[in-house]
């Protein structure tokens, strides 16, 4: 079974509209760690935020914001007002307490159309 | 310094060649990890090394053999590599790894390796 699960492969949104990219997961563990990456063409991905499981309280930084729902094993990550410079592959990953594995969704490829 | 560097860029070798590919990271990080991926799809986690030894290494075949000779560097060591090997090669390092637990990681720009 997959243990993060990205179900929108594609999203494409004009610039300036809002996006929300969501990330649902799996696990048995209480104690787990969830991280959004963000990868431009360039290839190199780059850590966004990382939220354990104990905090659910939402976050945001600046255009960015995650609202993570434990009873729903959700993880969703909306862009606000969205820029070209947005454009990019976004994963969702999980840690789990138990160690070990490092579990990536499949990516949601996100294009933002001038 | 938050830079994660990796040589070269781009590789292209033969099924026969040996070669190295080189990470280097100057942030103190005490965890250093291999990842693999193909177009279109997520990282694979490869190894990962912690305070220089290897703490994982997720059923990689022989061909790939990962050293860590300090703190600050890490190569993957390239032997008769198949041509479905093909893949970007991403270097990442986090603080540490405490009970194989992962930490964010950052990550460098890859090395895009074609074998022939």
């Amino acid at each position: 079974a997959q243990k993060v699960t990205q179900a929108q492969t594609e999203i494409s949104v004009v610039e300036k509209e809002d996006v929300t990219l969501d990330c649902v997961y799996e696990t048995r563990d209480t104690t787990y760690y969830l991280f959004w990456y963000k990868q431009p063409p360039s290839g190199e991905l780059v850590f966004l935020i990382r939220r354990n499981s104990f905090d659910e309280q939402n976050e945001i930084s600046g255009r960015y914001s995650w609202n993570f729902q434990k009873s729903t094993s959700s993880f969703n990550f909306t862009i606000t007002a969205s820029q070209v410079v947005d454009s990019a592959v976004y994963f969702c990953a999980l840690s789990e307490g138990s160690g070990n594995q490092f579990y990536f969704g499949t990516g949601t490829s996100l294009t933002v159309i001038p | 310094d938050t830079e994660v560097t990796q040589t070269p860029k781009h590789l292209v070798m033969g099924m026969t060649n040996k070669k190295s590919l080189k990470c280097e990271q100057h942030m103190g990080h005490r965890a250093m990890y291999w990842y693999k991926q193909k177009a279109k799809k997520p990282p694979e986690l490869m190894f990962v090394y912690s305070y220089e030894k290897l703490s994982i290494n997720e059923s990689v075949p022989s061909r790939f053999s990962p050293e860590c000779p300090n703190s600050s560097l890490l190569n993957l060591h390239l032997h008769a590599l198949q041509p479905e090997d093909s893949a970007l090669y991403l270097c990442a390092s986090s603080q540490e790894l405490i009970r194989l637990v992962h930490n964010e990681q950052f990550f460098g720009p890859g090395t895009r390796l074609t074998v022939l």
